[in-house]
């Protein structure tokens, strides 16, 4: 069974640009969490999506957006970046209902720079 | 406010000896599961094991095991005869609920451990 796939693994861009990162969740699962990770502030949860709904939301500015499509796969988007959102975005999937335990299942993550 | 906290940046072991790694947790769910997850220097993140709140016995998985302390809402991870492998950095989870009233598995700031030869 393939795992989380996460897309571009690097990437560098100047602020005021936007960006958007892609992730592919484990067949079968419906449930997917975007999380941001930086040395200083460890993992903060950005939204959770569940059946193309935003679920869950943390406490993020709106320039953090993010959606999931009928295929479970889901996209977040930050625009007008800033130095700040340099981090590692860690998407990560789980079944989402039934039996679910709350484990995530997580990817390799997306590098962001932001010059 | 709700909150998963590692007191412990940074720990070391010689190899071959046992670590602790302490966390505690302030859930206002009443039925959940725990986890520890380790995080090498490659990033993935990965499930090392995890605890049912209802569960009496503590988990153990090969190496890994945990005092779960719900009364205290203490979790934490003791890894035995640590290999060079275990270098990471560790992070408890928990449930907690978000501003959106759902639950959102929250993380503690991680303690990185660095195994000595």
């Amino acid at each position: 069974k393939a795992g989380v796939t996460q897309t571009p693994r690097y990437l560098i861009k100047t602020r005021g640009q936007q960006v958007t990162l892609s992730c592919s969740p484990i067949s079968g699962h419906r449930s997917v969490s975007w999380y941001q990770q930086t040395p200083g502030q460890g993992l903060q949860f950005l939204f959770e999506y569940f059946s193309e709904t935003q679920r869950n939301k943390g406490n993020f500015p709106g320039r953090f957006s993010g959606r999931q499509f009928s295929n479970s796969r889901s996209e977040m988007n930050v625009s007008t970046l800033e130095l700040g959102d340099s981090a590692l975005y860690l998407c990560a999937s789980s079944p989402g209902q039934g039996a679910d335990t709350g484990e995530l299942f997580f990817g390799e993550g997306s590098r962001l720079t932001v010059l | 406010a709700q909150t998963v906290t590692q007191s412990q940046p940074e720990m070391s072991v010689q190899e071959a000896e046992t670590v602790t790694l302490s966390c505690t947790y302030d859930t206002s769910e009443s039925d959940y599961y725990l986890f520890w997850y380790k995080q090498p220097p490659s990033r993935q993140m990965i499930l090392v094991i995890r605890q049912e709140a209802y569960k009496q016995q503590n988990a153990t998985e090969n190496r890994f095991s945990v005092n779960f302390q719900k009364a205290a809402k203490s979790f934490s991870l003791k890894i035995s005869d640590s290999q060079l492998g275990d270098a990471a950095m560790y992070f408890c989870a928990s449930p907690l609920i978000s501003n959106f009233g759902n639950e959102k598995l929250t993380f503690g700031t991680g303690t990185r451990l660095t195994i000595i030869p």
